[in-house]
């Protein structure tokens, strides 16, 4: 089945250290995105990318870094200068960057620190 | 910028039509409006979608007036199984300023 899958599922992190939230999609799609979920906030856009070799910063994006090498993997990084990482992180993919194109969206990764 | 406008939560009951509006005052003249529903602990996923007019599919129908500037998503004879939050999402300006945005969500919840 085509999909998009995100992992690890729950992830912690111990101050000061980076971690790498997993994204892969098998749709073929050119557009991919990373957004984070707060109680009451809704989805804020960190990074998107439109193709390949090519992203740019969302709302959000600062304590923030992604990489596209591959049409597939958009993996996100969530660095130490981010203070307060705990949230609920979701990865969507779409045919282009349009908002007529429906974007497919992972079942997140929660993020906690320990 | 877009901002997108939604009730923060709504009640229903079960077999009552539920009527749910976004607020668009900057949708881009080409965009569409797209809402999606999302369970707890997962992702959002698609429900409908349109541009103008009304738009009908098997879970639910999208009313979009002509200044388009609003648009209402409307669920039939809703069931418990419908509480959940429920996106609209538009795209504003043009070219390297065109942007996405998703409205804050409205949790519905349906009761017996």
């Amino acid at each position: 089945d085509g999909g998009i899958t995100q992992s690890p599922k729950y992830l912690f992190r111990k101050e000061g250290q980076n971690v790498t939230l997993s994204c892969e999609q098998n749709l073929n799609h050119d557009a991919m995105y990373w957004y984070r979920q707060d109680p009451g906030q809704g989805l804020r856009l960190i990074y998107y990318s439109q193709i390949v070799n090519d992203f740019q910063k969302g709302d959000i994006a600062e304590g923030y870094s992604v990489s596209r090498e591959k049409k597939e993997s958009f993996p996100l990084t969530v660095t130490s200068a981010q203070k307060n990482p705990t949230a609920f992180y979701l990865c969507a993919s779409s045919i282009g960057f349009q908002g007529w194109q429906p974007q497919h969206f992972g079942d997140g990764t929660r993020l906690s620190i320990l | 910028l877009a901002k997108t406008t939604q009730p923060i939560s709504m009640d229903s009951y079960e077999g009552q039509e539920v009527n749910i509006t976004c607020s668009h005052n900057n949708i881009a003249t080409n965009d569409y409006i797209t809402w999606y529903q999302q369970f707890p602990s997962q992702g959002p996923r698609f429900i409908i979608q349109g541009y103008k007019t009304k738009v009908t599919n098997e879970v639910a129908s999208l009313f979009i007036p002509a200044d388009r500037k609003s648009s209402t998503l409307s669920l039939p004879r809703v069931s418990l199984s419908d509480t959940a939050v429920y996106y609209c999402l538009v795209g504003d300006g043009a070219g390297s300023n065109y942007k996405l945005t998703f409205g804050k969500g409205t949790l519905l919840t349906v009761n017996p």
